[in-house]
């Protein structure tokens, strides 16, 4: 299958610092992108979609302000938390799916582990 | 919009023996129904996936059952390793659109 990637797998920061996530596709061409969080021994919660060169779009109830996603090519797409807090603490996975008209299917990205201090 | 729910939440079986997850869905439009693996720390891995022009796949160990008209799909791992204990999430999407996840289960498989 198709391999994602991201970048930290762990960041600890002070609270008030902007964290940023990378998440990269690396061996096809993700004209999507997803950027979920999830609590311990919870599912999924999917945060926003990006389409690359497009404004991302957002779940109801997330910050856009706070959470900043730039898709800015076919293989890259960042999640910068600004202004982290001990709540914004939590793993966060990306995932990314090819150009639409070929495939359904989503990968995942190893997930980021977000620790606020 | 969709709604998945997903039972049991947590499962434990002995090696060897089968495994059946269960998930329903609620918008009759959708038309995609992945299932992941999540192992401790890690990212959901895609392991089967179905559409809904087709009623069963199966692939070594695996398969995944659909019925569109009770709007409900399963996961079914037969001869299951101790490998195979992780979280399993079932979800659905309408094509192109989000996916929408069920809650998990916890699957031990005790040798």
């Amino acid at each position: 299958g198709a391999v994602v990637s991201q970048h930290p797998s762990r960041v600890i920061c002070k609270s008030g610092t902007s964290v940023k996530i990378e998440c990269r596709s690396l061996d096809f061409q993700a004209t999507t992108m997803f950027w979920y969080r999830q609590f311990p021994k919870k599912s999924l919660m999917l945060m926003a979609t990006s389409n690359e060169g497009s404004k991302a779009t957002y779940e109801q109830g997330v910050e856009k302000d706070k959470f900043l996603i730039n898709h800015a090519s076919l293989t890259l797409s960042t999640l910068t938390v600004t202004s982290a807090h001990p709540e914004d603490s939590s793993f966060y996975i990306c995932s990314a799916r090819g150009q639409a008209g070929s495939t359904y299917e989503q990968y995942f990205g190893p997930g980021t582990r977000l620790t606020v201090t | 919009g969709e709604n998945v729910e997903q039972h049991p939440s947590t499962l434990s079986v002995q090696e060897g023996d089968s495994a059946v997850i269960k998930c329903t869905y609620s918008d009759s439009a959708s038309n995609y129904f992945p299932w992941y693996k999540q192992e401790l720390g890690k990212g959901p891995q895609l392991i089967i996936d179905i559409r809904s022009n087709v009623g069963e796949k199966k692939d070594q160990r695996i398969a995944v059952t659909l019925n569109k008209t009770a709007k409900h799909f399963s996961l079914h791992i037969t001869e299951t390793q101790p490998e195979d204990s992780a979280v399993y999430f079932c979800a659905a999407s309408l094509g192109y659109d989000k996916v929408i996840f069920g809650p998990g289960t916890s699957l031990s498989v005790i040798p």
